[in-house]
């Protein structure tokens, strides 16, 4: 069963530059999506971006500008980066997996990672 | 934007039929998932392909999308299905979150 797991440091300054990781235990393997979303305390959930296996990459409008996605496959690891963070980036960090067939049907995001907690504090 | 609109709460008794609906544009020529969210826990995907359940998913869970409304049914709804629940579609290669319901079961 593959697991996903979030790690990154936890506290923030406002215009400093957040970065995360998810582990993907199995690695990251061909035909998934995977993506980072996030959620602000007592809010919905709110999307960031994907990195897909070939390492096409697409990020919500909102954040575009100051998002970056990337992966490290020989470590089974997808990063993001958020700059010039501020009080509004604070929020759970989640990331999550899913997979397209060959015939471009989405599964669902169907596996999850446990949330890391990350808060912007002067 | 994409938006998808959800109740913001939904109650239901014990044992009856809950019912969370999801608008957006065009929505039924996208394919639909919800997702079940309790305090403290990450988001579980209870639909896909805005019907099919995923293994594990009691089969009181289903779920219908036509013109511009999905909808996720709990039939005989329990005490532990208390929750937020979210909708999801893809939309112009982004994903898009409805903005949730909160589930009461009392």
């Amino acid at each position: 069963q593959v697991q996903l797991q979030e790690s990154g440091p936890g506290l923030l300054k406002p215009s400093e530059t957040l970065s995360l990781t998810c582990t993907v235990s199995g690695g990251f393997t061909s035909n998934h999506y995977l993506n980072w979303i996030r959620q602000s305390p007592g809010k919905g959930l709110e999307w960031i971006g994907y990195i897909y296996y070939s390492g096409r990459t697409n990020y919500n409008p909102s954040l575009q500008s100051r998002v970056t996605i990337s992966v490290d496959r020989s470590k089974g690891q997808v990063s993001l980066k958020v700059t010039s963070v501020t009080s509004a980036d604070t929020a759970v960090y989640y990331c999550a997996r899913e997979f397209e067939d060959n015939n471009t049907y989405l599964y669902g995001l169907d596996v999850w990672g446990r949330g890391t907690t990350v808060t912007v504090s002067s | 934007s994409y938006e998808l609109t959800q109740p913001p709460s939904v109650s239901v008794s014990p044992g009856q039929t809950a019912t969370i609906t999801c608008s957006g544009d065009k929505l039924g020529s996208k394919y639909a998932c919800w997702f079940q969210q309790k305090p403290g826990q990450s988001p579980v995907l209870v639909m896909f392909q805005d019907n099919k359940r995923p293994s594990g998913i009691p089969e009181r869970f289903s779920g219908s999308n036509s013109g511009s409304t999905a909808t996720l049914t709990i039939s005989g709804t329990q005490a532990m299905d208390e929750a937020d629940y979210y909708c999801q579609a893809w939309h112009s290669d982004n994903v898009v979150f409805g903005g949730g319901t909160k589930l009461t079961v009392l």
